[in-house]
């Protein structure tokens, strides 16, 4: 079946510095990726569509220039945390969608910012 | 724009009782529905999607839940459940068109005790 590949499965970064995220799709093509977030407890709150070669749809409340997404190939997208704060730990969560498997999600990401 | 209701964000039940967590969406468009498990600390694994056809669509473990157009549900059930069916479960939509993300509800806490 389809797998994605997240990575960082967990990350710790001081306050002010920036991390990035890999999301990378393994034997398919996806369409379409998309990066959640989820806190603690809750659900998962979608933060942006991306399609390869074109910039990101963020949803209503997320910061365009904070959360970075780059979709440089079919197979491969990064979430860059600029400039990260302890209010951005979370858990990051990638999906890539794809006509022959639909959605196939990444392992996630804990970020712990300090 | 779609949504998806969970009713209950917590259900406690006995090993071997049967459960129902309930889901309900709101969409204009023709949806499909999924349920996605959650185990802490892990990401997403599909538990059982609708996509067309048959309204009635089953797990390999056990779980089946039911499309039902005229109550904009997609409850799932199972009727004997196990300690290790302890998790999080998500009920989620997605627009019948190209590049649509997953909406997500709140999630349900299954919590079965011995």
């Amino acid at each position: 079946g389809a797998v994605v590949s997240q990575h960082p499965s967990w990350v710790i970064c001081k306050s002010g510095t920036s991390v990035k995220i890999e999301c990378r799709s393994l034997d398919f093509q996806a369409t379409t990726m998309f990066w959640y977030r989820q806190f603690p407890k809750q659900s998962l709150m979608l933060m942006a569509t991306s399609n390869e070669g074109s910039k990101a749809t963020y949803e209503q409340g997320v910061e365009k220039d904070k959360f970075l997404i780059n979709h440089a190939s079919l197979t491969l997208s990064t979430l860059t945390v600029t400039s990260a704060h302890p209010e951005d730990s979370s858990f990051y969560i990638c999906s890539a969608k794809s006509e022959v498997y639909g959605y196939t999600f990444g392992s996630g990401t804990r970020l712990t910012v300090v | 724009a779609q949504s998806v209701t969970q009713l209950d964000s917590q259900v406690p039940v006995f090993e071997e009782a049967p459960v129902e967590l309930r889901c309900n969406y709101s969409s204009s468009v023709s949806v499909y529905l999924f349920w996605y498990v959650q185990y802490p600390n892990q990401g997403l694994q599909l538990l059982l999607k609708y996509l067309s056809g048959s309204t009635l669509v089953e797990s390999i473990n056990g779980f089946e839940a039911e499309f039902n157009k005229s109550q904009t549900s997609f409850h799932l059930r199972k009727p004997s459940v196990h300690i290790s069916d302890t998790a999080e479960y998500f009920c989620a939509v997605s627009e019948n068109q190209a590049g649509t993300a997953l909406i997500f509800g709140k999630g349900t806490t299954l919590s079965v005790s011995s």
